[in-house]
């Protein structure tokens, strides 16, 4: 079975700290996403990965960076949290044929 | 761009009830088509997916979805909804190297 991992099921950071969420996957699979899931708006892509050292941004990347040193970790960073950063964040790797994602459990991150 | 809609943000059936929640696609191509659950707690999990070939695709758990190019539609049906289907459910389109998502359809089910 693909498994994708994310480091942490809950965190809670200050304001202003700089946050690093983690993601492996044991597939060799190239293509990584970092998501962000909110009541009302369902998915939304923050950055995504085609291979090592490539990202690319989503639809909400704004106070997000992200790096993948290693094929098989892809780390979404919070450069300074805010409090509109409380959300529920998903890791999923696409395998080789893009015909399936594959999710992680997620992380419930809240900035107090 | 790319956009997924799904109409209902909340549905509740009862027990035993037929099931259908909607999703509209907007994406120039062919478009590759998934539906995923969560349930409380639990990542997302993959029902079913479309690519090509006979519009109506069976998934997992007794779910099946029809593909209507000319509604740009991709339904999810179940005919008899257990209460361990209260989830929330995802429509997705597949672009390329991503996959784009709806705003999801929390399903209730009342005994």
């Amino acid at each position: 079975d693909v498994k994708v991992t994310q480091s942490s099921r809950y965190l809670v950071k200050r304001t202003g700290e700089k946050v690093f969420l983690e993601c492996v996957q044991d597939m060799d699979h190239e293509n990584m996403f970092w998501y962000r899931q909110d009541p009302g708006l369902g998915l939304r892509l923050i950055y995504f990965s085609y291979d090592v050292k490539m990202k690319e941004k989503g639809d909400i990347p704004e106070g997000y960076s992200v790096s993948r040193e290693k094929k098989e970790r892809f780390s979404l960073i919070l450069e300074s949290a805010s409090t509109n950063q409380t959300s529920m964040y998903l890791c999923a790797s696409l395998t080789g044929d893009n015909t399936e994602a594959f999710f992680g459990q997620g992380t419930r991150l809240t900035v107090v | 761009a790319q956009s997924v809609t799904q109409p209902d943000i909340h549905i509740t059936v009862s027990e035993g009830a037929s099931l259908e929640l909607r999703c509209n696609y907007s994406y120039g191509a062919t478009p590759y088509l998934f539906w995923y659950v969560q349930s409380p707690g639990q990542g997302l999990q993959l029902l079913l997916k479309y690519f090509s070939g006979d519009t109506l695709v069976q998934g997992i758990k007794g779910f099946e979805a029809e593909f209507k190019r000319s509604q740009s539609s991709f339904n999810l049906r179940k005919p008899s909804v257990h209460w361990s289907d209260a989830a929330e459910y995802f429509c997705a389109v597949r672009p390329v190297h991503k996959l784009v998502f709806g705003a999801g359809t929390i399903l209730r089910v009342k005994s």
